[in-house]
């Protein structure tokens, strides 16, 4: 089962543009995590924001959160076409400790 | 920097072979999980490893798939028979402790197709 449902599922842009991805959950969560995914390898885990948090910096990257809508959003700034990779939000909370990622978003960044 | 390493890479079996995929984790990490991911799916958790101990293995299709972590260090994951749905990603990954707020860290995964 899937917690977390990312929007849009795919994503296209120019190179030097912000690109913007959402995860909704359903349910009360301790912490939302977000990985990176480059074509046929693993995931790489990009930054945690905890449930008491509501938005978080590392580099280019910055994460919200908004535990009363149960919604999480990731923003990546001035793009390259180095961050063209799946993006996956993941949840723990509905299942103990059990980290449940969403189904990803797409992006892809054109030179 | 520490990886987790998987082998193999790619796996071509028939229907009905036994595969295992094999991980090992990151040193000092006494979690290890094994995800499946379907092609344009995120991961989904088949099996949690705390040391030797199964913690989770709820999504695991015990009627084919089994796993072991004998020593508490690497971990071998097994189907038998194997059938054509089983086509996907295995990615292995561990965390040092598998508490609260842990990020985990993946192998490069076992690509796995069934014919």
């Amino acid at each position: 089962s899937q917690q977390g449902e990312e929007d849009p599922q795919a994503l296209s842009i120019q190179e030097g543009e912000n690109a913007t991805m959402n995860c909704s959950y359903k349910t009360s969560i301790n912490n939302l995590q977000w990985y990176r995914q480059n074509s046929g390898r693993g995931l790489v885990h990009l930054i945690l924001i905890r449930s008491n948090e509501r938005e978080k910096h590392s580099g280019r990257l910055r994460v919200t959160l908004d535990t009363s809508k149960k919604s999480s959003s990731l923003l990546i700034t001035a793009s390259r076409a180095a961050d063209t990779a799946s993006y996956f939000c993941a949840t723990d909370g509905e299942y103990g400790n059990k980290l449940v990622f969403g189904a990803g978003t797409i992006l892809r960044v054109k030179s | 920097e520490a990886e987790v390493a998987q082998s193999p890479r790619y796996k071509i079996t028939e229907k009905s072979q036994a595969v295992a995929f094999w991980c090992d984790p990151i040193s000092g990490h006494a979690t290890l999980y094994w995800y499946r991911q379907i092609l344009g799916q995120g991961p989904e958790l088949l099996v949690q490893f705390q040391d030797e101990s199964v913690v989770d293995d709820s999504q695991l299709p015990k009627d084919r798939f089994s796993a072991e972590r004998l020593k508490g260090v690497d971990s071998t994951l097994k189907i038998q028979p194997a059938e054509l749905g089983d086509s996907a990603m295995y990615l292995c990954a561990s965390s040092l402790g598998g508490a609260k707020n842990e990020k985990l860290f993946f192998g490069s995964g076992t690509q796995l197709s069934v014919l």
